[in-house]
């Protein structure tokens, strides 16, 4: 069946330093690949998604690119503030439609310190 | 517009004690799963419903039932409740073609 790996945690980074957590995938078809970011006591929140193979999917200064040759949808940001501390999630997507699911990696925790 | 939201936050029980877990969604989305959450296991599908009136299994069934109550509503119900279910649970929901939105989940004890 589908799976997700991610790096495990946790990573503790100074304040402006460059982040990245590695997220390698296994699936039949084509998934959709995301990173979700969970704050402390905060359900989960899309971060970024990509589609297809060679998207870059961005948002709040945090990258990924979907790369089908070595599937894989690593999190990058140039320079992590304290308030980037969190848990960070790697999902694919699994069929289309009314059977879509998620599948998750089991969550990088990240604490960045002043 | 409060998303997805989520009852109780918080409850603890004893074993063999059932409860219902409530979670309701005002953005018209069809579809509504549920999740657990343990330390180091990621989070796990308990069940789905893909539409209104139906239900489907995940990844980590046994001891739970659901019920899609309608389009908004879709809770979450332990019988007879163990140790090992001991967790957070979060409901999500999603619109086709969209990403899924998740509620701020409900931790449970069970003693």
């Amino acid at each position: 069946g589908d799976s997700v790996t991610q790096m495990e945690g946790p990573v503790t980074l100074s304040e402006e330093a460059f982040l990245t957590i590695n997220c390698t995938y296994t699936a039949t078809g084509y998934p959709s690949l995301f990173w979700y970011v969970q704050y402390p006591g905060e359900g989960l929140q899309l971060l970024l998604k990509a589609t297809k193979a060679d998207d870059k999917g961005s948002n709040k200064g945090f990258e990924a690119t979907y790369r089908k040759e070595t599937t894989s949808f690593h999190l990058e940001k140039g320079s992590v503030q304290v308030s980037d501390s969190a848990v960070y999630f790697c999902a694919l997507s699994d069929g289309g439609g009314s059977n879509y699911k998620l599948t998750f990696g089991k969550g990088t925790l990240l604490t960045v310190n002043p | 517009n409060a998303g997805v939201t989520q009852t109780p936050k918080f409850q603890v029980l004893k074993t063999g004690q059932s409860m219902t877990l409530q979670c309701a969604q005002d953005m018209n989305h069809n579809s509504m799963y549920w999740y657990r959450q343990d330390p180091g296991m990621g989070l796990r599908l308990i069940y789905y419903s893909a539409s209104e009136g139906t239900t489907d299994k995940g990844e980590v069934p046994n001891g739970y039932n659901v019920s899609r109550l309608n389009k908004r509503e879709f809770s979450l119900r332990l019988e007879s409740a163990a140790p090992s279910q001991t967790s957070v649970y979060f409901c999500a929901s999603r619109m086709i073609g969209e990403t899924q939105y998740f509620g701020p989940g409900t931790r449970l004890l069970v003693l």
